[in-house]
């Protein structure tokens, strides 16, 4: 079957960092998504991982190990409008095919 | 920029009746999905279609059928709506050709079924 997860929430203090972890048990892998989505809009696109390592873009950035099945989201001087859910997703098929974890919701506090 | 729209933001629908949901998207993928989340389970793959004309069930399929008449147009149909299927329903597009397979998602429909 397929399995994917992650945290269900996280609280952290503007400026700071958090890391929120996935992990996956997929029949198929192509690729590892990370999307954000606030509360009652669309997920909009945050990262793309095909390869092992890190990849940073700006205050986010994003690894994977394929061998251990396990990805990372890492958001660094946190903001108040980076309160948010942030979803892993495994690209389980050469045409495009997503299996969500549930989300991780992160509460920025002042 | 990519556009996914979709027919309605919010929909009150009694139970038994037929629900049509429409997307369309102005980019020209090939693929599009629908998909419906709940608190605490997450986006689910409902049907998606790689082409016009195609279709392949999801993950939770049952209840639910679609159509793909046009490239930019994927509908997803409740035959008969039940109270169990009240959710936020998101479609969503991608693109095959490039190589790029990220999913452009619309606003998504808040279906209330009473």
């Amino acid at each position: 079957g397929q399995n994917i997860d992650q945290p269900t929430e996280m609280t952290a203090t503007e400026g700071a960092i958090v890391q929120i972890n996935c992990t996956y048990q997929t029949s198929g892998f192509n690729g590892l998504f990370w999307y954000q989505q606030h509360a009652g809009e669309a997920p909009t696109f945050l990262s793309y991982n095909v390869l092992d390592g890190l990849e940073e873009k700006g205050r986010f950035s994003s690894f994977l190990s394929r061998s251990k099945g396990y990805s990372y989201l890492l958001l660094k001087e946190l903001q108040m409008k980076d309160s948010a859910s942030y979803l892993c997703a495994v690209l389980t098929d050469s045409w495009g095919k997503l299996q969500f974890g549930a989300g991780t919701q992160v509460v920025v506090t002042p | 920029d990519v556009k996914v729209t979709q027919s309605s933001r919010y929909l009150v629908k009694r139970t038994g009746e037929k629900v049509f949901l429409e997307c369309v998207q102005d980019m020209d993928h090939e693929n599009m999905f629908w998909y419906r989340q709940d608190p605490g389970l997450g986006l689910r793959l409902i049907y998606f279609s790689y082409d016009v004309k195609m279709k392949e069930k999801g993950d939770i399929p049952e209840g639910y059928s679609v159509s793909r008449e046009k490239k930019e147009r994927f509908s997803l149909i409740l035959e008969s709506a039940s109270t169990n299927q009240t959710s936020m329903y998101l479609c969503a597009s991608s693109s095959t050709g490039t190589g790029d397979y990220e999913q452009y998602f619309g606003p998504g429909t808040r279906l209330t079924v009473t």
